[in-house]
This record gives C-alpha cells, sequence and structure tokens, in this order.
C-alpha cells in the first residue's frame, strides 16, 4: 500500500515567485494535514481537511498560502507570492477517522 | 501559546547505554505521542500515551506521560545503533481538532557501535 506521497521533493524559486505543493494521501483517509517546520524551530500545524472541507485552518501563517483538497483526494498548497521566511520543510499526513498520522516525507521549500 | 521544551536538544551515546529524553510543558494536553523521524523521511509514531502517569512499554523503549498530563519522557534502555534518529515530542490540546499538534524541537540521538 503506497504511503503519503509529497511532490515535489525539493523547491529552489526566486523570492516573489509561485510555489505548489502538492500531497497524495493514503487512500480512503479522510483526514489531511499540512505542517512546516523552519529551520531551528519545533515542527507547526497549518491546516486540517476533512474530505474536501477545512476543518482546522488555525495554523495558516497569513492569506500569501492557499490549501485546496479537489474531490477530497490529493491536497495542493499554493504560497504566492513567497517570501523568504517561507523557506522550510512542509509535511503533510493524513490519517483515517480516529487513527493514527501517517506523514509524506515533506517538501524542502527553499526562497532565495 | 502553548510550548513543549524537549530535552535534551542533541544526545550522542556508546552502543549499550540508557538514555531518557525529556518533554515539557505549562499546559496540560489530552494525549501526547512520540515520533522517531530519519532524515529525509517524516515523522514515524510510535506510542501515543492518553492517561496521566500511564506508562507504556515498546520493546527497549518506555514511554511516561507525567500525572498532571504536562510533560513526558521516553526512556531507552541499552540502545544501539538502529535507535539513531530524531525523536519528537507531539501534544494535543484540549478541544483542537485531530493532528492539530503541538510539537517539541526534537532530540536528535546519536547511537555510536
Amino acid at each position: 500500500e503506497a504511503g503519503v506521497t509529497q511532490f515535489p521533493s525539493h523547491s529552489v524559486i526566486e523570492k516573489g515567485q509561485t510555489v505548489t505543493l502538492r500531497c497524495d494521501p493514503i487512500s480512503g483517509h479522510d483526514n489531511l494535514y499540512w505542517y512546516r517546520r523552519v529551520m531551528g524551530k519545533e515542527i507547526k500545524f497549518l491546516l486540517h481537511f476533512v474530505k474536501e472541507s477545512k476543518q482546522d485552518e488555525s495554523g495558516m501563517p497569513n492569506n500569501r498560502f492557499l490549501a485546496e483538497r479537489t474531490g477530497g483526494t490529493y491536497s495542493t498548497l499554493k504560497v504566492q507570492p513567497a517570501e523568504l521566511e517561507d523557506s522550510g520543510v512542509y509535511f503533510c499526513a493524513s490519517s483515517a477517522v480516529g487513527e493514527k498520522l501517517f506523514f509524506g516525507s515533506g517538501t524542502q521549500l527553499s526562497v532565495l | 501559546t502553548q510550548l513543549l521544551e524537549q530535552s535534551p536538544q542533541f544526545l550522542s551515546i556508546q552502543e549499550g547505554e540508557n538514555l531518557t529524553v525529556y518533554c515539557n510543558s505549562s499546559s496540560v494536553f489530552s494525549s501526547l505521542q512520540w515520533y522517531r523521524q530519519e532524515p529525509g523521511e517524516g515523522p514515524v509514531l510510535l506510542v501515543t500515551v492518553v492517561t496521566g502517569g500511564e506508562v507504556k512499554k515498546l520493546k527497549r523503549l518506555t514511554f511516561q506521560f507525567g500525572d498532571a498530563r504536562k510533560d513526558s519522557s521516553l526512556h531507552i534502555t541499552a540502545a544501539q545503533p538502529g535507535d539513531t534518529g530524531l525523536y519528537l515530542c507531539a501534544g494535543a490540546q484540549y478541544g483542537g481538532s485531530q493532528g492539530n499538534l503541538i510539537f517539541g524541537k526534537g532530540t536528535k540521538l546519536s547511537v555510536k557501535p
């Protein structure tokens, strides 16, 4: 069974550009989460989808970040325009209802 | 803002030694999870502790949740090189959505043969 897949694994962009990160959860998992780890800091929660609906987006840093989950399957996280402080590792995780989280390997985003 | 202070930040030991990693907060959590992360991979759940004072064992790993549900510890007995990795604690907030976790910064463990 495939795990949580994130694409790309690495992205290097310039300040002001747009980047879209993708997450494919484990098939059948209604819950999908996004997290971010900035260098030297702890992993921080960004938001939680239940199917296609945003259940909790309290961790989204600002309106430059837009997360979508079309049809309740894969999710995208778009950063537009990217700033230097957006650099970090973005993790996606998925879970079945009431079950443990499975994390993807993350996307390393570098904004220059 | 809730914080989870994890210590030590780095730990380098010889194979066969014992070690303890601590996770402390001034806040109360409904549950606490311990993860292990390898380079280039995402965190993998080791255990979830839910009840204050709870102790769980996973082979040579012993996890404890403090009575007041504010702190937790991970003890490894007779560490092996395969235990090398980043250990993370994460607390679930009361009333928070599943997955809205507060993470510690992690303890980077290196076990030398």
